[in-house]
């Protein structure tokens, strides 16, 4: 079945440090891919997403290009910020069914120390 | 425009009670997605509700627990006669339409006890 594996956290960085998380995924279909962003005490939010291969997702400095042939979905921020310490999540739908229905990475816990 | 919002937010119920987690999705939303992610573990896929039907259950247990998503009011998903292995965050999600953009809650983390 659908499924989505993401690196283990937590990772620590220091301040303008290069971010990379891994994703990758396995499915059937065609799906789309998400990261979203979950700050303490908050909600997930929607970071970016791709709906096809080669795709590339892009939201304040994160980006995450759909590679169909790697079966991947990194994120990479350039240089982040403290403001980006949270838990993030790679996510796919697949759209097969009559609604979208996701399929969530466990999360990565991201400490970015000043 | 108020987000979705998840109460309680903390929960605690020894073996054998219920548990009630309720959703109210946000202001327009008529989807509304339960999900359910269990200590070191990604979001699972439970329920997705409409106003009044369930939609698509395949990701709940088959016993004791139910959703609901009355024509006014919140979503509730409800557990009977928890166990220790229903100590989890649960996460509700609501959508416009059927959409990729779902809008998540905070969560509500139930222990037991």
């Amino acid at each position: 079945g659908d499924s989505v594996t993401q690196m283990e956290g937590p990772v620590t960085l220091s301040e303008e440090a290069f971010l990379t998380i891994n994703c990758t995924y396995t499915a059937t279909g065609y799906p789309s891919l998400f990261w979203y962003v979950q700050y303490p005490g908050e909600g997930l939010q929607l970071l970016l997403k791709a709906t096809k291969a080669d795709d590339k997702g892009s939201n304040k400095g994160f980006e995450a290009t759909y590679r169909k042939e790697t079966t991947s979905f990194h994120l990479e921020k350039g240089s982040v910020q403290v403001s980006d310490s949270a838990v993030y999540f790679c996510a796919l739908s697949d759209s097969r069914y009559n609604f979208n229905k996701f399929y969530f990475g466990s999360g990565t816990k991201l400490n970015v120390k000043p | 425009n108020a987000g979705v919002m998840q109460n309680p937010r903390h929960l605690v119920r020894r073996r054998g009670q219920e548990a009630r987690l309720r959703c109210s999705p946000m202001k327009g939303h008529s989807h509304v997605y339960w999900y359910r992610q269990l200590p070191e573990e990604g979001l699972k896929f439970m329920v997705y509700l409409q106003k009044e039907n369930i939609i698509d259950e395949s990701g709940m247990p088959k016993e004791r627990f139910s959703a609901e998503f009355p024509k006014e009011g919140p979503s509730i998903l409800r557990i009977q006669q928890v166990v220790r292995g229903d100590s989890a965050a649960y996460f509700c999600a609501s959508s416009p339409i059927q959409t990729y953009e779902q809008y998540f809650g905070p969560g509500t983390r139930l222990t037991v006890t």
